[in-house]
């Protein structure tokens, strides 16, 4: 069955960077695009990043752009969220998503960021 | 990107109805015909219960329902359940390779 799994969540300072991986299981990356979607605590979803099917189209919320890249590694079925530059309101649930008909039809059960001094 | 707007709350007795609204632009949610409609339950990730603008996933009730007209986008629970009680999230395809999220709506089932 199709499932995502993050990992990479922690505490770290602002201007510090973390990377987040999203294992995915029962499908394969070149197959599907992989979603990054945040919700910071007590707050709604935000859109982070989109890495496509074809592994080279990426795209950036306004917010990220500049200082967040998304990559994946098509042996490891993995996708990767490298966070640089962080800041307070960084701090979020980070879930990964899988693409699909232009909606995201899977989702992991999300990793914690907390950017703090 | 600006959020998509919906009511922070709605509400409704078992059985009855309730609908939700998602307005954006003509940028996203008026452009494109990629209206996503997803359920969070406190503590639990998101759940895909609308895409398309009124497609259904698979084991998702037909109690729910999904349109649009112009640039706002609606959410429509039937014979409401205990177990709608729950966050919901409009979400739409936008210009630039985009993708915006409503502020959410908390739906009560009284």
């Amino acid at each position: 069955q199709v499932q995502l799994v993050e990992s990479g969540g922690g505490v770290v300072q602002p201007g510090g960077s973390l990377r987040l991986s999203c294992a995915a299981s029962g499908f394969t990356l070149p197959s599907y695009g992989v979603h990054w979607v945040r919700q910071a605590p007590g707050k709604g979803l935000e859109w982070v990043a989109l890495i496509r099917n074809d592994g080279s189209n990426k795209f950036y919320a306004d917010s990220v752009k500049g200082r967040f890249s998304v990559s994946r590694d098509i042996s490891e079925n993995t996708v990767y969220l490298q966070m640089n530059s962080l800041r307070a309101e960084d701090t979020s649930v980070y879930y990964c998503a899988r693409d699909w008909d232009w909606a995201s039809d899977y989702w992991g059960q999300g990793t914690l960021v907390i950017v703090s001094s | 990107q600006s959020a998509l707007t919906q009511p922070p709350s709605a509400s409704g007795s078992p059985g009855q109805s309730v609908t939700i609204s998602c307005t954006g632009t003509s940028s996203d949610v008026g452009g494109y015909d990629y209206v996503s409609w997803y359920q969070q339950h406190p503590g639990k990730a998101p759940k895909l219960m609308i895409y398309e603008v009124n497609k259904r996933p698979s084991g998702v009730p037909d109690r729910f329902s999904g349109s649009k007209s112009g640039n706002t986008a609606s959410l429509t629970v039937s014979g409401l359940q205990t177990e709608d009680e729950a966050d919901y999230y409009c979400n739409s395809h936008a210009a630039n390779w985009n993708w915006v999220f409503g502020g959410g709506t908390k739906l009560t089932v009284l």
